[in-house]
């Protein structure tokens, strides 16, 4: 079946300190893999997106994520939070970069303390 | 640029009620797929639109309909709310299937709450 796993609901780091936000999936087939974040009365905003090339993937706001496929997990990193990245961040996996059968994580909620 | 817009912004029916959401897309864009949050969970999606036909849905029941109009416009429509109803019901905008890019572009969102 096909899945995607955030395993942490939350996670609180302080400011200026270092992120790694989870994402394992389950997929089938070569997937598109998504990281979107989503604050308070917005909607998902697109960080990053990885289907082929360097596994690596720069994105928006200093946000990069890598690609394990051995381990079937698409981690977020950020080397230094800044408070405004307080938000909700989802993982989500797809056939391609549209919207039919993307499947999104949980969420996982981002505290930043100062 | 526009982004994504949708309206109303917030909303408070009552089971057996009809309700409808209403979402304009990012310039340029013609597809619009529709997804609903509920509370704590990542966005499912509802259906897609493109050429003011419904091209693909994901696993709603016949309750979740929509409509596409000539300026790429969407609406939603749900008939005889159900309390499991109650989420944030997300709009997004893209360029049409087969494009390179058809990354999606989300509004901000209309919160339905059903009493």
């Amino acid at each position: 079946a096909q899945s995607v796993t955030q395993p942490d609901i939350h996670i609180t780091v302080s400011e200026g300190a270092s992120l790694e936000l989870r994402c394992n999936y389950s997929y089938g087939a070569t997937p598109y893999l998504f990281w979107y974040v989503q604050s308070p009365g917005q909607g998902l905003q697109l960080l990053l997106k990885y289907f082929s090339g360097d596994t690596l993937v720069q994105g928006i706001k200093g946000f990069e994520a890598e690609f394990k496929r051995s381990q079937s997990s698409f981690n977020l990193r950020k080397p230094s939070v800044h408070w405004s990245d307080a938000a909700e961040y989802f993982c989500a996996v797809g056939p391609n970069t549209g919207g039919f059968k993307t499947i999104f994580g949980a969420g996982t909620r981002l505290f930043v303390k100062a | 640029d526009a982004g994504v817009t949708q309206s109303p912004t917030h909303l408070i029916k009552t089971r057996g009620q009809q309700v409808t959401l209403r979402c304009s897309p990012k310039s340029g864009h013609d597809t619009v797929s529709w997804y609903q949050q509920a509370l704590g969970q990542g966005p499912q999606f509802i259906f897609q639109y493109y050429e003011e036909e419904e091209r693909q849905r994901g696993n709603f029941p016949d309750r979740f309909s929509g409509h596409q109009f000539p300026n790429y416009s969407s609406e939603l429509n749900v008939n005889a709310l159900l309390l499991g109803d109650s989420a944030l019901y997300l709009c997004a905008s893209s360029l049409p299937h087969g494009t390179v890019d058809e990354t999606q572009y989300f509004g901000p969102g209309t919160r339905l709450l059903v009493l």
